[in-house]
């Protein structure tokens, strides 16, 4: 069964850089064909990709944010790690993250969502 | 960037109707195109990948189709529990992008 589980700060500060983590179980980062992904809601609106990591480690982001977003992988602890710098009131919003299966009987897109953490960003 | 439309942003129908959503791609996506539908506080639920296969628990009523640039959810015979929000998003490259998102509302 594949779980995921977003963690971090409900509230920042702005100009403070935002670390989350998504922590995973029923598959290995390791595999070939998994990728895991942050996806941002805010309140009101569309999701709206942030980033990726392959199981090979390649990173994609997307880019309009591309200068501010770090994407990471601890594979010994089933873990993704995302960081974003210079938070602004904008960046207030659910953050998940979700898996993607590229195997052949994959689906290829964000098959499996974590429930999402709200960050708020306000002094 | 791929660049999602989706029409209508609001959807006004009643248990039983048929209801049809279009999702406009800015470029040929292929098929790799998906459907999710969304309810108030939760994650997006995955309703129909590569355009028209439907994941594995979703009631045959939702179907998909098209490929290119222009695509459609159907909901058959509309059930209660389909009063949600729906985005399409494409994955034809790794710049995933979703669509503004249609509300499926009580008429």
């Amino acid at each position: 069964q594949v779980t995921l589980r977003e963690s971090g700060p409900a509230l920042v500060k702005p100009t403070q850089t935002l670390t989350l983590t998504c922590s995973f179980s029923g598959f290995s980062l390791n595999t070939s064909g998994m990728c895991v992904s942050w996806i941002r809601q805010p309140p009101g609106k569309a999701p709206e990709w942030l980033a990726l990591i392959d199981w090979d480690g390649s990173r994609y982001y997307t880019t309009s944010l591309r200068t501010r977003l770090t994407i990471s992988k601890d594979t010994s602890k089933n873990q993704v790690v995302l960081t974003m710098t210079n938070m602004g009131p904008v960046d207030t919003g659910t953050y998940y993250c979700a898996r993607i299966s590229r195997t052949a009987t994959g689906t290829a897109t964000f098959q499996h969502w974590g429930q999402g953490t709200l960050v708020t960003v306000s002094s | 960037d791929v660049q999602m439309t989706q029409s209508p942003s609001t959807l006004s129908a009643s248990v039983g109707d048929r209801v049809t959503i279009t999702c406009r791609a800015s470029q040929s996506i292929k098929i790799w195109l998906a459907w999710y539908q969304q309810k108030p506080g939760k994650a997006p639920k995955l309703l129909v990948y590569k355009a028209s296969s439907l994941e594995t628990g979703v009631p045959s009523r939702f179907s998909g189709s098209g490929s290119g640039t222009e695509f459609t959810l159907t909901i058959d015979s509309l059930q209660p529990d389909d009063f949600a929000t729906y985005y399409c998003q494409q994955y034809d490259s790794y710049l995933y992008t979703f669509g503004q998102g249609t509300k499926v509302e009580i008429k």
